[in-house]
């Protein structure tokens, strides 16, 4: 199946620093790709869907100031977590559908925001 | 708007045992139907799909499911449990077109005795 990589796997930083992580698909190329956050022991709740070319649509309840979003190619998305505080942390998880639509998950990024 | 329900949150069975996971949703149309897994602090990997065809579908790691129309159901089953197979077992419910994200159920953590 096709591959989608993250970049960190995990990362701790100080609150009131800005985090990006990268989310790539490695062997097709991708106009969405979803962004996802995790709580521990929870489910996957979408957080934004990311389109190349334009801009990002964001789900009810998360702010689109926090959590920047870039789509700068077709196989590269980032997210950016502005001014993170300790309720930031989770484990962030993208996903890129290819061509058909079958879903491939990144391998996810670990935030924690002391 | 379309929802996913797991019923069971944990279960447990032993090694040799086989397994059924439940898994209904609600849809307003056809549904593109999934079986993820995910194991401690990894991302998702697909176990199977199905959207249309044989109800009867066959994943990797002997993971099959069978959707039922009549009951809204895809629950996930395998023959014979390996250790291996500790892990959440995520069911999700797509649209087959408009790359739109998935929605998820809660999920349900299977313990595999020895």
């Amino acid at each position: 199946g096709a591959v989608v990589s993250q970049h960190p796997s995990w990362v701790i930083c100080k609150s009131g620093t800005s985090v990006k992580i990268e989310c790539r698909s490695l062997d097709f190329q991708a106009t969405t790709m979803f962004w996802y956050r995790q709580f521990p022991k929870q489910s996957l709740m979408l957080m934004a869907t990311s389109n190349e070319g334009s801009k990002a649509t964001y789900e009810q309840g998360v702010e689109k100031d926090k959590f920047l979003i870039n789509h700068a190619s077709l196989t590269l998305s980032t997210l950016t977590v502005t001014s993170a505080h300790p309720e930031d942390s989770s484990f962030y998880i993208c996903s890129a559908p290819d061509r058909e639509e079958t879903q491939y998950f990144g391998p996810g990024t670990r935030l924690l925001v002391l | 708007a379309q929802s996913v329900t797991q019923p069971d949150i944990h279960i447990t069975v032993s090694e040799g045992a086989s397994l059924e996971l439940r898994c209904n949703y609600s849809y307003g149309a056809t549904p593109y139907l999934f079986w993820y897994v995910q194991s401690p602090g990894q991302g998702l990997q697909l176990l199977l799909k199905y959207f249309s065809g044989d109800t009867l579908v066959q994943g990797i790691k002997g993971f099959e499911a069978e959707f039922k129309r009549s009951q809204s159901s895809f629950n996930l089953r395998k023959p014979s449990v390996h250790w291996s197979d500790a892990a959440e077992y995520f069911c999700a419910v797509g649209p087959y077109t408009g790359r739109r994200a998935l929605t998820f159920g809660s999920g349900t953590r299977l313990q595999v005795q020895p």
